[in-house]
């Protein structure tokens, strides 16, 4: 079974720059979470959906980062500005109503805002 | 604010040795309990979990629940050099729909 696909792995941006980061879930996985690591700390949840719908996104920055799942399938995550304070690894992360609380991360992106 | 707090370490243990990881967490209410490992520059991937209290097994690794000090360790026996990572531990609160709220990790290092 594929794990959770993920791309680009790297990007280096300028700060107010944009840029999108892409996942693909594990196939069947209705849930897909978006976490922002910043280096030295625990992942922090940026958005929850399931299928196509948002589950949570109280700690997504909502006047710089947007994502979406149109198709409840992939997930796209954008920022527009990128900040200096941005520079993270991006983690998508994916998980199967009804099979336990178990979530399967990515590989991550790994941001870096100059 | 759902707190959950772990020692950054890094925590140095000789090969061999038991590893004791510890995490207390602020949501008393929470009521799922998981261990990650991350090794450098890779993703999280998942250890144990543990719902009850007391202790639960899985081959080296044992994870010890106190709901009543609010308090989650694992312990990591007959440490490996490969068990050199970070150990991440997320508290799922109580309320229903909420998230993992992940700690900052514990850096351990087993020294051969």
């Amino acid at each position: 079974e594929a794990g959770v696909a993920q791309s680009p792995r790297y990007k280096i941006i300028e700060k107010r720059q944009s840029v999108a980061f892409w996942c693909n879930p594990i196939s069947g996985h209705a849930t897909l979470y978006w976490y922002q690591q910043i280096l030295g700390q625990g992942p922090k949840l940026l958005i929850q959906f399931q299928n196509n719908g948002v589950v949570d996104d109280s700690q997504l920055p909502k006047d710089r980062f947007s994502a979406e799942r149109l198709k409840g399938v992939d997930s796209t995550l954008k920022i527009q500005p990128a900040k200096l304070e941005d520079s993270a690894v991006y983690l998508c992360a994916s998980r199967q109503p009804g099979q336990g609380e178990t979530q399967y991360f990515g590989p991550g992106t790994r941001l870096l805002v100059l | 604010q759902k707190e959950v707090e772990q020692n950054s370490g890094p925590l140095s243990v000789p090969e061999g040795a038991i590893a004791s990881l510890n995490c207390t967490y602020s949501d008393r209410g929470s009521q799922s309990f998981f261990w990650y490992r991350q090794y450098s520059g890779k993703s999280p991937e998942l250890i144990m979990f543990i719902y009850s209290n007391g202790d639960k097994e899985d081959g080296r690794f044992t994870a010890q629940l106190n709901k009543a000090s609010q308090y989650v360790s694992l312990l990591i026996r007959d440490s490996q050099p490969s068990d050199s990572a970070t150990y991440l531990c997320a508290v799922k609160p109580g309320n229903y729909g909420q998230n993992f709220v992940f700690g900052p990790g514990t850096r351990l290092s087993v020294l051969p």
